[in-house]
């Protein structure tokens, strides 16, 4: 059974636009979310997180929002560049049990 | 400040053939985790360390799975014999506190 599930494979936004990234999680214990970046040949690269008890956290061009009742976070990146084209991972955590629980990835493509 | 290191990157090996990682993680990082990555899905946690201690391998597969964190420091995963089912992308993590896992760059596996 699939705890965090993102349902876009793909997702191609042209330079300048926003881009937004979904994730559905299942597991209402779940009280930390983070997002990963990973390039081609590279191990993932923490983006951002936000914890269960935040609705949004922002960092630079990154937001993260969480909407606990409908169990949905999103990444919105604006404005998009072409060197943010990767893919994209959301991950949970349950209490402080170390352990993450990953998304299977959206690959983001920003087109000059 | 290193990153975590990982060796060898890539590895093809015929099926039956016995095969070992090696992680090196940031230096001061308690926690250390491997993780396995299939194609097209987002990397599952195998087995999870606190200094030496292994505090959760419950999807670490151990009829043919084994790891080692001698001295708390450097880890080897290590897969005997190799199924054709094991290829797929192992990365090795660490952490120091909180949520956040710093990634290899992982080991490619191809099983023939």
């Amino acid at each position: 059974d699939q705890q965090v599930k993102q349902n876009s494979p793909s997702l191609s936004v042209q330079e300048g636009r926003i881009s937004i990234l979904n994730c559905d999680y299942t597991n209402s214990m779940f009280d930390y979310f983070l997002w990963y970046k990973k390039y081609p040949a590279e191990g993932p690269t923490f983006l951002i997180s936000i914890s269960s008890i935040k609705d949004k956290n922002e960092d630079g061009r990154f937001t993260v929002f969480l909407n606990k009742s409908a169990k949905h976070l999103s990444l919105h990146i604006v404005p998009s560049q072409p060197g943010d084209s990767a893919v994209y991972f959301c991950a949970a955590s349950e209490g402080n049990t170390g352990k993450l629980i990953f998304g299977q990835g959206t690959t983001l493509q920003v087109k000059p | 400040e290193a990153g975590v290191v990982q060796s060898p990157r890539y590895k093809i090996i015929e099926k039956k053939q016995p095969v070992a990682f090696w992680c090196n993680p940031i230096s001061g990082h308690n926690t250390l985790y491997w993780y396995r990555q299939n194609l097209g899905q987002g990397p599952e946690l195998l087995i999870r360390y606190e200094n030496e201690e292994a505090v959760d391998d419950s999807q670490l597969p151990k009829d043919r799975f084994s790891a080692e964190r001698l001295k708390g420091v450097d880890s080897t995963l290590k897969i005997q014999p190799a199924e054709l089912g094991d290829s797929a992308v192992y990365l090795c993590a660490s952490s120091l506190v909180g949520y956040e896992q710093y990634f290899g760059p992982g080991t490619r596996l191809t099983v023939t």
